[in-house]
């Protein structure tokens, strides 16, 4: 069974760009969950979703971050008009919900640089 | 709101020997869940070790094992018998599945490193 996987692994990108991340979860997954991890920090909550639906929100995502998910299998994260603050790791989780806060299995991330 | 607090910014242990990583947390749902994770300079974050609020024994996966307080708030991880390899960031992080909340908390973090 393969675990989590993000592409691309390193984004290097001009301020003002936009840029698009892709998920691919844990086969049997239905939850899928986007981080941000800043330098010294842990891990931010962005978004999250039960198959295809997007439940829950952070008020970190700004207008400029959308996500989708659109068959309850892969997710993109986009990030439009890029900022220097944006530069980090963007972290994928997935979990098989089962009702007792079921563990969420990372993928390796990708990281963003905006110049 | 549900706070994780790790207050130990950096731990050093001798290879073989036993280490503990505190963690406090706060939250006044009475039903929350407790995770470990282990983050190399890779980036990858692994999932060690998984505390429910409800678990009357105190959970443990091969080395590691957590030290589970519910009156203090605190579930410290202990790695005993520490490796090389055992060297990376360790981040504390809480869910909240009673509230309808699946995101993980995470604290900040301490860097653990193992001497040989």
């Amino acid at each position: 069974d393969t675990g989590v996987s993000q592409d691309p692994r390193h984004k290097i990108t001009k301020r003002g760009q936009n840029v698009t991340f892709r998920c691919d979860p844990i086969s049997e997954h239905n939850r899928l969950y986007w981080y941000r991890q800043t330098l010294g920090q842990g891990p931010e909550f962005l978004t999250y979703f039960q198959n295809e639906a997007q439940l829950e929100k952070s008020r970190l995502l700004s207008d400029r971050f959308s996500a989708e998910r659109p068959k309850g299998s892969f997710s993109t994260l986009e990030i439009q008009r890029t900022e220097q603050g944006d530069s980090a790791m963007y972290l994928c989780a997935s979990s098989l919900e089962d009702g007792t806060g079921s563990t969420q299995y990372f993928g390796p991330g990708t990281r963003l640089l905006v110049l | 709101a549900q706070k994780i607090t790790q207050t130990q910014p950096g731990m050093f242990v001798q290879e073989k020997e036993a280490v503990t990583l505190d963690c406090t947390y706060d939250t006044s749902d009475p039903s929350y869940g407790l995770f470990w994770y282990k983050q190399p300079s890779s980036g990858e974050m692994i999932f060690l070790i998984y505390q429910g609020s409800y678990d009357q024994q105190n959970a443990t996966e091969g080395r590691y094992s957590l030290n589970f307080q519910k009156a203090r708030k605190s579930a410290n991880l202990v790695i005993s018998a520490s490796q090389l390899g055992d060297s990376a960031m360790y981040f504390c992080a809480m869910s909240l599945p009673g509230a309808g909340s699946y995101q993980l908390t995470f604290g900040k973090g301490t860097k653990l490193s193992v001497i040989p």
